[in-house]
């Protein structure tokens, strides 16, 4: 398993600013993922992070919107810019260790 | 593609009562399948696990078995708890652990 921690823990934004979301694990892991969970939804993911390439995004997300860096293997940020009230929700990374996904505790994110 | 149904919620029991969550898949080839589970206000804690045909994974008190000629891999409890109380995803990676699909969540709620 991993342990994983997240920064910050909630943040209360105004409308058309940006936040950084990081993310550290306590063991090198290669895969490293961001997913968005709405109010009452299921997850979403919207970018794969592997360290020393490019983030790979599903569709729908977009580098602009959600840049991402991975400058080691153990750690990851995710910026959600030029903020609106649509993107209010819980943001959570997650790493890939053999065939299971471990989470970190999610970033509660309030856009005002 | 791949996808993960679950029974809608929300569910509510009676402490000591037995639980059933119901997920069914589609997948092509061999995937692995999870439940994971989700406290309020927390992220996602896996479960347990299954990764191949007639698998139970269990933990917690809680189990699940793979069953590939129905497609299904439903949670059960024999005794739930209030402190149960929280959401639960069924999901399933692909046959290299990659590509995890979520189930849309099904909220527990266990009244003492």
């Amino acid at each position: 398993s991993a342990v994983i921690s997240q920064k910050p823990s909630r943040d209360i934004c105004q409308r058309g600013t940006s936040l950084t979301i990081q993310c550290q694990v306590d063991s090198q892991v290669t895969m490293m993922f961001w997913y968005r969970q709405q109010p009452g939804q299921s997850l979403t993911l919207i970018a794969t992070a592997n360290q020393g390439s490019e983030a790979t995004y599903e569709s729908g997300f977009v580098i602009d919107k959600f840049p991402i860096s991975r400058p080691n293997l153990t750690f990851s940020t995710l910026t959600v810019s030029n903020m609106s009230p649509e993107d209010s929700s819980i943001y959570l990374c997650s790493v890939g260790t053999g065939f299971e996904q471990y989470f970190g505790p999610g970033t509660r994110l309030t856009v005002t | 593609g791949n996808s993960v149904t679950q029974m809608e919620g929300p569910v509510t029991l009676s402490e000591e009562a037995f639980l059933t969550i119901n997920c069914t898949y589609t997948a092509t080839g061999y995937p692995s399948l999870f439940w994971y589970v989700q406290y309020p206000g927390e992220g996602l804690q896996l479960l347990l696990k299954a990764t191949k045909a007639d698998d139970k994974g269990s933990n917690k008190g809680f189990e699940a078995t793979y069953r590939k000629e129905t497609t299904s891999f439903h949670l059960e409890k024999g005794s739930v708890q209030v402190s149960d109380s929280a959401v639960y995803f069924c999901a399933l990676s692909d046959n290299y652990g990659q590509n995890f699909v979520f189930g849309p969540g099904t909220r527990l709620s266990v009244l003492p």
